[in-house]
Protein backbone atom coordinates (compact mmCIF):
# COMPACT_ATOMS: atom_id res chain seq x y z
CA UNK A 1 0.00 0.00 0.00
CA UNK A 2 1.28 3.53 -1.11
CA UNK A 3 2.18 6.14 1.99
CA UNK A 4 1.26 9.34 2.45
CA UNK A 5 2.48 11.38 -0.60
CA UNK A 6 3.81 15.21 -0.71
CA UNK A 7 4.38 17.33 -3.03
CA UNK A 8 6.59 19.32 -3.88
CA UNK A 9 9.49 18.33 -1.34
CA UNK A 10 11.39 21.61 -1.44
CA UNK A 11 9.91 24.66 -2.34
CA UNK A 12 11.12 28.90 -2.07
CA UNK A 13 9.13 31.51 -2.18
CA UNK A 14 9.81 35.21 -1.53
CA UNK A 15 7.66 36.81 1.19
CA UNK A 16 4.34 38.70 0.57
CA UNK A 17 4.06 35.05 -2.32
CA UNK A 18 1.24 32.46 -1.68
CA UNK A 19 2.00 29.16 -1.55
CA UNK A 20 -0.24 25.51 -2.12
CA UNK A 21 1.27 22.24 -0.72
CA UNK A 22 -0.49 19.42 -1.74
CA UNK A 23 -0.96 15.97 0.21
CA UNK A 24 -2.24 12.47 -1.36
CA UNK A 25 -3.46 10.46 1.64
CA UNK A 26 -2.91 6.27 2.17
CA UNK A 27 -5.96 4.89 -0.44
CA UNK A 28 -8.83 4.28 1.79
CA UNK A 29 -8.30 7.00 4.25
CA UNK A 30 -10.37 9.92 4.92
CA UNK A 31 -8.80 12.05 7.16
CA UNK A 32 -6.14 14.40 6.49
CA UNK A 33 -4.31 16.60 9.49
CA UNK A 34 -1.83 19.32 8.85
CA UNK A 35 1.33 20.19 10.64
CA UNK A 36 4.07 22.60 10.74
CA UNK A 37 7.23 22.36 11.87
CA UNK A 38 10.10 24.61 12.55
CA UNK A 39 13.23 24.32 15.42
CA UNK A 40 11.63 26.40 17.84
CA UNK A 41 8.24 25.86 17.93
CA UNK A 42 8.60 21.91 17.27
CA UNK A 43 5.03 20.30 15.98
CA UNK A 44 2.46 22.23 15.79
CA UNK A 45 -0.94 21.56 14.76
CA UNK A 46 -2.63 23.59 11.73
CA UNK A 47 -6.20 21.85 10.60
CA UNK A 48 -7.57 18.43 10.07
CA UNK A 49 -10.36 17.58 7.25
CA UNK A 50 -12.63 14.62 7.11
CA UNK A 51 -15.14 14.45 4.21
CA UNK A 52 -13.72 17.67 2.63
CA UNK A 53 -15.00 19.29 5.86
CA UNK A 54 -12.33 20.79 8.38
CA UNK A 55 -13.06 19.15 11.81
CA UNK A 56 -10.16 20.70 13.71
CA UNK A 57 -7.99 24.07 13.90
CA UNK A 58 -5.09 25.07 15.34
CA UNK A 59 -4.19 28.28 16.35
CA UNK A 60 -2.75 29.86 13.13
CA UNK A 61 -3.53 33.22 11.48
CA UNK A 62 -6.12 32.93 8.74
CA UNK A 63 -3.34 33.17 6.02
CA UNK A 64 -3.17 29.65 6.64
CA UNK A 65 -6.24 27.67 5.15
CA UNK A 66 -6.90 24.44 3.55
CA UNK A 67 -9.38 22.28 1.52
CA UNK A 68 -10.19 18.64 1.09
CA UNK A 69 -11.47 17.29 -2.08
CA UNK A 70 -13.77 14.59 -2.60
CA UNK A 71 -11.19 11.83 -3.36
CA UNK A 72 -9.48 13.10 -0.11
CA UNK A 73 -6.34 14.48 -1.11
CA UNK A 74 -5.97 17.83 0.46
CA UNK A 75 -3.76 21.03 -0.26
CA UNK A 76 -3.02 24.11 2.15
CA UNK A 77 -2.44 27.42 0.96
CA UNK A 78 -0.20 29.89 3.11
CA UNK A 79 -1.01 33.83 1.79
CA UNK A 80 1.10 36.40 1.90
CA UNK A 81 4.11 34.26 3.18
CA UNK A 82 6.50 35.75 6.13
CA UNK A 83 10.03 34.59 6.51
CA UNK A 84 8.90 32.84 9.32
CA UNK A 85 6.55 30.57 7.75
CA UNK A 86 9.78 29.13 6.45
CA UNK A 87 9.18 25.12 7.95
CA UNK A 88 8.86 21.67 7.32
CA UNK A 89 4.75 21.03 6.47
CA UNK A 90 3.69 17.81 7.25
CA UNK A 91 0.53 15.80 6.36
CA UNK A 92 -1.02 12.86 7.81
CA UNK A 93 -3.87 10.25 7.27
CA UNK A 94 -6.10 8.63 9.01
CA UNK A 95 -8.15 5.50 8.23
CA UNK A 96 -11.53 3.80 9.20
CA UNK A 97 -10.57 0.63 10.19
CA UNK A 98 -7.54 -1.41 12.36
CA UNK A 99 -5.56 1.77 13.03
CA UNK A 100 -8.59 4.21 12.96
CA UNK A 101 -6.98 6.39 15.59
CA UNK A 102 -3.07 6.52 14.45
CA UNK A 103 -1.74 8.52 12.02
CA UNK A 104 0.21 7.95 9.50
CA UNK A 105 2.73 10.72 8.00
CA UNK A 106 4.32 11.71 4.65
CA UNK A 107 7.65 12.94 4.42
CA UNK A 108 6.94 16.79 4.35
CA UNK A 109 7.53 19.82 2.60
CA UNK A 110 10.13 22.03 2.92
CA UNK A 111 8.91 25.37 2.75
CA UNK A 112 11.67 28.32 2.77
CA UNK A 113 10.53 32.03 2.67
CA UNK A 114 13.43 34.39 1.54
CA UNK B 1 -5.30 16.38 26.52
CA UNK B 2 -2.96 15.64 29.90
CA UNK B 3 0.21 17.63 29.76
CA UNK B 4 3.59 15.27 29.37
CA UNK B 5 6.70 15.41 30.52
CA UNK B 6 9.76 13.56 28.93
CA UNK B 7 13.45 13.61 29.40
CA UNK B 8 15.26 16.03 26.37
CA UNK B 9 17.82 13.41 26.01
CA UNK B 10 19.23 10.11 26.78
CA UNK B 11 21.81 7.39 25.24
CA UNK B 12 21.52 3.53 24.53
CA UNK B 13 24.19 1.27 23.26
CA UNK B 14 23.64 -0.77 20.73
CA UNK B 15 22.35 -3.77 21.25
CA UNK B 16 20.70 -2.68 24.75
CA UNK B 17 16.89 -2.13 25.69
CA UNK B 18 16.03 1.44 25.22
CA UNK B 19 13.52 3.03 28.27
CA UNK B 20 12.30 5.95 27.52
CA UNK B 21 9.89 7.64 30.22
CA UNK B 22 7.04 9.55 30.31
CA UNK B 23 5.10 11.83 32.87
CA UNK B 24 1.54 12.10 32.89
CA UNK B 25 0.31 12.51 36.17
CA UNK B 26 -2.90 14.07 34.95
CA UNK B 27 -4.36 11.91 32.62
CA UNK B 28 -7.95 10.89 32.86
CA UNK B 29 -9.70 7.91 32.60
CA UNK B 30 -10.68 8.09 28.94
CA UNK B 31 -7.57 9.16 27.82
CA UNK B 32 -4.74 6.73 25.61
CA UNK B 33 -0.87 7.17 25.55
CA UNK B 34 0.27 6.92 22.26
CA UNK B 35 4.23 7.17 21.24
CA UNK B 36 5.15 8.49 18.14
CA UNK B 37 8.96 9.16 16.56
CA UNK B 38 11.29 11.13 13.72
CA UNK B 39 14.17 10.20 12.39
CA UNK B 40 15.71 13.42 10.86
CA UNK B 41 14.22 15.17 7.92
CA UNK B 42 11.63 12.72 7.98
CA UNK B 43 7.45 12.30 9.01
CA UNK B 44 6.56 11.41 11.98
CA UNK B 45 6.24 7.44 12.76
CA UNK B 46 3.37 5.69 14.93
CA UNK B 47 4.82 3.03 17.24
CA UNK B 48 2.20 2.41 19.83
CA UNK B 49 -0.39 3.15 21.77
CA UNK B 50 -2.23 1.72 25.41
CA UNK B 51 -4.95 2.52 27.60
CA UNK B 52 -4.17 0.85 31.07
CA UNK B 53 -2.61 -2.69 29.77
CA UNK B 54 0.68 -3.07 28.83
CA UNK B 55 1.18 -3.53 24.96
CA UNK B 56 3.61 -5.02 22.64
CA UNK B 57 4.03 -5.10 18.86
CA UNK B 58 6.78 -5.66 16.17
CA UNK B 59 8.47 -2.20 17.34
CA UNK B 60 8.10 -1.76 20.62
CA UNK B 61 6.51 -2.33 24.33
CA UNK B 62 4.61 0.17 26.28
CA UNK B 63 4.41 -0.38 30.26
CA UNK B 64 1.73 2.18 31.68
CA UNK B 65 2.28 2.36 35.52
CA UNK B 66 -1.23 0.85 37.52
CA UNK B 67 -1.71 4.46 38.60
CA UNK B 68 -1.50 5.17 35.18
CA UNK B 69 0.42 8.45 35.64
CA UNK B 70 3.72 7.15 34.03
CA UNK B 71 4.88 5.22 31.39
CA UNK B 72 8.02 3.82 29.45
CA UNK B 73 8.31 2.77 26.24
CA UNK B 74 11.06 -0.05 25.65
CA UNK B 75 12.92 -0.50 22.72
CA UNK B 76 14.17 -4.13 23.25
CA UNK B 77 16.99 -4.07 21.20
CA UNK B 78 18.12 -0.72 19.93
CA UNK B 79 20.19 -0.42 16.68
CA UNK B 80 21.49 2.82 14.88
CA UNK B 81 18.57 3.36 12.96
CA UNK B 82 16.57 3.92 16.20
CA UNK B 83 17.82 7.46 17.04
CA UNK B 84 15.15 9.51 16.74
CA UNK B 85 13.48 11.85 19.02
CA UNK B 86 10.43 10.04 20.50
CA UNK B 87 7.08 11.54 21.33
CA UNK B 88 4.74 10.89 24.16
CA UNK B 89 1.05 11.90 23.42
CA UNK B 90 -1.87 11.68 25.85
CA UNK B 91 -5.41 12.21 24.45
CA UNK B 92 -8.56 10.53 24.11
CA UNK B 93 -9.20 8.59 21.33
CA UNK B 94 -12.10 9.71 19.46
CA UNK B 95 -11.07 13.63 19.86
CA UNK B 96 -9.53 13.75 16.37
CA UNK B 97 -6.63 13.52 14.89
CA UNK B 98 -4.81 17.33 16.47
CA UNK B 99 -1.78 15.76 17.81
CA UNK B 100 -0.05 17.86 20.99
CA UNK B 101 4.05 16.63 19.87
CA UNK B 102 5.08 18.28 22.73
CA UNK B 103 9.39 18.34 22.68
CA UNK B 104 9.89 14.70 22.98
CA UNK B 105 12.69 12.38 24.29
CA UNK B 106 16.23 13.04 21.93
CA UNK B 107 17.73 9.13 21.71
CA UNK B 108 21.26 8.72 20.69
CA UNK B 109 22.23 4.97 19.81
CA UNK B 110 25.85 4.27 19.89
CA UNK B 111 27.84 1.92 18.33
Amino acid sequence: KAGVTQTPRYLIKTRGQQVTLSCSPISGHRSVSWYQQTPGQGLQFLFEYFSETQRNKGNFPGRFSGRQFSNSRSEMNVSTLELGDSALYLCASSGTSGSLYEQYFGPGTRLTVT
Amino acid sequence: DAKTTQPTSMDCAEGRAANLPCNHSTISGNEYVYWYRQIHSQGPQYIIHGLKNNETNEMASLIITEDRKSSTLILPHATLRDTAVYYCIVRVRDSGYALNFGKGTSLLVTP
